[in-house]
């Protein structure tokens, strides 16, 4: 079975410097998909960013950035330039594609980032 | 275009009640999943449908969890009766699944409290 493991409960960074959250996942598929998703205070959960396994380019959305090291099984997102808007619990997400799984994600236990002034 | 809908947004009932929940997943989308987050277990996966039938319910805690989706833009979730361990942040998600990279849409959640 899948698992997906974010080792940091609480990070914190000053407002403009750069942060990365950790994720790590335990699979045998050799092609599967990979997500961070956002949940800020109100509580919505937003997709920030997401990444196909075969794909060796690593996905950048604006000041998001991952770092996929897939023979570590490791999916790292860097937000650079941070903002007070970026202060929010983040999760790692796992989907294993194929018609059986119907986009069923498994999740990390999530990231908790808070951004100082 | 509008995202899925959750209601209500907060819940406060007491012990013994039943609660239902209710999610309309954006127009389109074939994938319907019930989550439920709390503070010590996290983002737990309760149910998911596709194409409006139960594909897995091995989530749901117990017996007095249950779900439907009769139709493509309806779902619940029911808890009868409910328990004070069953207050949580609980989330619908929906895709249109295609076997690629879709990823879930997620309502803003229904806060629910059991006294």
């Amino acid at each position: 079975a899948q698992t997906v493991t974010q080792s940091q409960p609480e990070m914190s960074v000053q407002e403009a410097e750069t942060v990365t959250l950790s994720c790590t996942y335990d699979t045998s598929e050799s092609n599967y998909y990979l997500f961070w998703y956002k949940q800020p205070p109100s509580r919505q959960m937003i997709l920030v960013i997401r990444q196909e396994a075969y794909k060796q380019q690593n996905a950048t959305e604006n000041r998001f950035s991952v770092n996929f090291q897939k023979a570590a099984k490791s999916f790292s997102l860097k937000i650079s330039d941070s903002q007070l808007g970026d202060t929010a619990m983040y999760f790692c997400a796992f989907m294993k594609p194929g018609s059986g799984n119907t986009g069923k994600l498994i999740f990390g236990q999530g990231t908790t980032l808070q951004v100082k002034p | 275009d509008a995202g899925v809908i959750q209601s209500p947004r907060h819940e406060v009932t007491e012990m013994g009640q039943e609660v239902t929940l209710r999610c309309k997943p954006i127009s389109g989308h074939n994938s319907l999943f019930w989550y439920r987050q709390t503070m010590m277990r996290g983002l737990e996966l309760l149910i998911y449908f596709n194409n409006n039938v139960p594909i897995d319910d091995s989530g749901m805690p117990e017996d007095r969890f249950s779900a439907k989706m009769p139709n493509a833009s309806f779902s619940t979730l029911k808890i009868q009766p409910s328990e004070p361990r069953d207050s949580a942040v609980y989330f619908c998600a929906s895709t249109q699944w295609t076997g690629g990279d879709q990823p879930q849409h997620f309502g803003d959640g229904t806060r629910l409290s059991i006294l």
